[in-house]
């Protein structure tokens, strides 16, 4: 079954840094997605993206965010200067053309210290 | 008011037994409803999902909606120890945009004890 992956599946870094985490989505899919967890909250959305542009972003998804799409099978978030508060689980999405079933990847632990 | 509420439990059952989960929302524009299950650690997985209101099944699930009370459910028969995990529910109005922002709840942890 086609799955969406996710690297690394654990990063820490100290705040101030940057980050990149990367997301190889479903092949044929063409809606991707970045959410994010912190430990015992609810699943937030942060960005949708499609046709190399940004569709919808969250209050979130502020100016240290990015989202890039750099080839054909590769969708990275950029985080610029980490904060504690960027502590949490990240998770990529993929969906098909009017399917509101995401299918998610296994998300990236982020730890900043 | 929070748009979407959902009990975070933890629930415990017995093997074999019937479960009841459970939604709110406030969002009039909500049309499509999810239910998705999250293993410790691991990315939110789809069970189910509907448009409005109604019922769907799928083997020993079933998804309730009801617009009117703004309330969805799922029930599981005949539950199992591999059921074991945190249900999310999950939302989404038609956003027009041809991407669609989900809503989640903040899940119910669910243990099946055999």
């Amino acid at each position: 079954e086609p799955e969406v992956t996710q690297t690394p599946s654990h990063q820490v870094t100290q705040m101030g840094q940057e980050v990149i985490l990367r997301c190889v989505p479903i092949s044929n899919h063409l809606y991707f997605y970045w959410y994010r967890q912190i430990l015992g909250q609810k699943v937030e959305f942060l960005v949708s993206f499609y046709n190399n542009e940004i569709s919808e972003k969250s209050e979130i998804f502020d100016d240290q965010f990015s989202v890039e799409r750099p080839d054909g099978s590769n969708f990275t978030l950029k985080i610029r200067s980490t904060k504690l508060e960027d502590s949490a689980m990240y998770f990529c999405a993929s969906s098909d053309p009017g399917d509101y079933g995401y299918t998610f990847g296994s998300g990236t632990r982020l730890t900043v210290v | 008011q929070k748009e979407v509420e959902q009990d975070p439990g933890p629930l415990s059952v017995p093997e074999g037994a019937i479960v009841s989960l459970n939604c709110t929302y406030s969002n009039s524009a909500f049309q499509y409803f999810m239910w998705y299950r999250q293993y410790s650690r691991k990315g939110p997985e789809l069970l189910m999902y509907t448009y409005s209101s109604g019922n769907k099944e799928d083997g020993r699930f079933t998804a309730q909606v009801d617009k009117s009370s703004k309330y969805i459910s799922l029930f599981i028969r005949d539950s199992q120890p591999s059921d074991s995990a945190t249900y999310l529910c999950a939302m989404s109005a038609n956003s027009g945009a041809g991407s669609y922002q989900l809503t989640f709840g903040k899940g119910t942890k669910l243990s099946v004890i055999p």
